[in-house]
């Protein structure tokens, strides 16, 4: 069964530090795993697409990593904004001749001045 | 700018009552769909469509109509809608890809409400 697990439920740090999010997926057949950010009430925006042959993929202060053989991901936020606040959703991309999403439930981050 | 509308952003209906939800996009995307999102559970897709007159069940049909007569607009149509339906509702928009990858942009939701 496809799915994507994701860690911790819910962050909270201070401003201006660093943080990490976790996620591992059972995707099959992989075709890429995806970051998206959602504020509150609004849409997803995407924050990174990966290919299994990419392992590191940076968006301004988000790096994205991407283990392929242990099935896992992670977001890392540098320097962190009060804007930072959100959910963090990650999901995988299957293709069995369809392409599919499987999204994990997110990581609901709170950014503390 | 390139977006995905929604409307209406806030509906609030009784049970029974057959309600449409719009959705437009500008970027000449092929494909299309709908997903649902409650707490704790991550988005689940309810329909999708990769072209016009191309639709296709998602993972959580029950419930819902789609139609795709033009390839920027995905209405969601609720026959009958039940409190069970009360979630909110997304609807996304790609290139289909194949041996490339693509952004899938969400239009800004519907909060949907059935008493």
């Amino acid at each position: 069964k496809n799915q994507v697990e994701q860690s911790p439920q819910s962050l909270i740090i201070l401003e201006g530090k660093n943080c990490t999010l976790q996620c591992n997926y059972t995707v099959s057949p992989f075709s890429n795993l995806r970051w998206y950010k959602q504020d509150t009430g609004r849409g997803p925006v995407s924050l990174t697409i990966m290919t299994f042959s990419e392992n590191t993929k940076s968006n301004g202060r988000y790096t994205a990593t991407l283990d392929a053989d242990t099935k896992q991901s992670s977001l890392h936020i540098t320097a962190s904004q009060l804007s930072d606040s959100a959910s963090y959703i990650c999901v995988g991309m299957y293709n069995f001749g369809n392409e599919k999403l499987t999204f994990g439930t997110g990581t609901r981050l709170t950014i503390i001045p | 700018e390139a977006q995905v509308t929604q409307n209406p952003r806030y509906l609030i209906t009784v049970t029974g009552k057959k309600l449409t939800v719009t959705c437009s996009q500008n970027m000449n995307h092929e494909y299309m769909s709908w997903y649902r999102q409650d707490p704790g559970l991550g988005l689940r897709q309810i329909y999708y469509s990769m072209n016009v007159e191309v639709t296709d069940k998602g993972d959580v049909p029950e419930g819902y109509k789609v139609s795709r007569k033009e390839k920027r607009n995905f209405p969601l149509i609720l026959e009958s809608p039940s409190p069970n339906q009360t979630s909110l509702y997304f609807c996304a928009s790609r290139k289909p890809g194949g041996t490339q990858v693509y952004e899938q942009y969400f239009g800004p939701g519907t909060r949907l409400t059935v008493t």
